[in-house]
């Protein structure tokens, strides 16, 4: 039973465009929703997190947002440039040990 | 490099062969981690060590052994693996509840 579904699979985007993905989850019980870039050849590395108790956080050119409500957090990559080219997963965990993924999103930049 | 590493970064294994996944942590991390990631799929969490006690095995079929000598080394012990356990095997390390560090995993092809 997969926790945390993202969307969308791929997406492609211009120099200096948004890139926007979306996850959405279930367990109220989830506290911890960090977001995680990968590049070939790889592991994944955290690039932010948040904690429901905000709406946003922004860090240089990418934001969380956080709908408690709708049980929903997005990721918006500003002035998207091709070094942003990887594959971006949303995660959730309540605090413990088990993070639960999303399948991924690739994002391609095209200069 | 994250502080993790993995090796083999590639193996190519036959069902019959056995074979072991190392995976050591500079970091100074109290817990480590196993995910086997495969493609268009979430990371799935095989198994948790926390001080050196799996707190967590996610069904994983018997085939695949872990083992937690001390905080910095984890293990994966593969035995008489199925074609469809190929993926790419990710360790991780945490400092307890905070922020996973992924090594950059181990490619495995079983024929």
């Amino acid at each position: 039973q997969q926790q945390v579904k993202q969307s969308p699979q791929s997406l492609i985007v211009q120099k200096g465009g948004i890139s926007i993905i979306n996850c959405a989850y279930e367990n109220t019980a989830f506290d911890y929703f960090p977001w995680y870039q990968q590049f070939p050849g790889k592991g994944p590395a955290l690039l932010i997190a948040i904690r429901p108790d905000v709406s946003e956080k922004k860090e240089g050119r990418f934001t969380i947002s956080f709908n408690k409500s709708a049980k929903q957090f997005s990721l918006h990559i500003m002035d998207s440039q091709p070094g942003d080219s990887a594959t971006y997963f949303c995660a959730a965990s309540m605090d413990d040990y088990k993070l639960s993924f999303g399948a991924g999103t690739t994002v391609t930049v095209r200069a | 490099e994250t502080g993790v590493t993995q090796t083999p970064r590639h193996l190519v294994m036959g069902m019959t062969n056995k074979k072991s996944l190392k995976c050591e942590q500079h970091l100074g991390h109290n817990a480590m981690y196993w995910y086997k990631q495969s493609a268009k799929k979430p990371l799935e969490l095989m198994f948790v060590y926390n001080f050196k006690e799996q707190t967590e095995n996610n069904s994983v079929p018997s085939r695949f052994s872990p083992e937690c000598p001390n905080s910095s080394h984890l293990f994966l012990h593969l035995h008489t693996l199925q074609p469809e356990d190929s993926a790419l095997y990710l360790c991780a390390s945490s400092l307890n509840v905070q922020e996973q560090f992924f090594g950059p995993g181990t490619r495995l092809t079983v024929l």
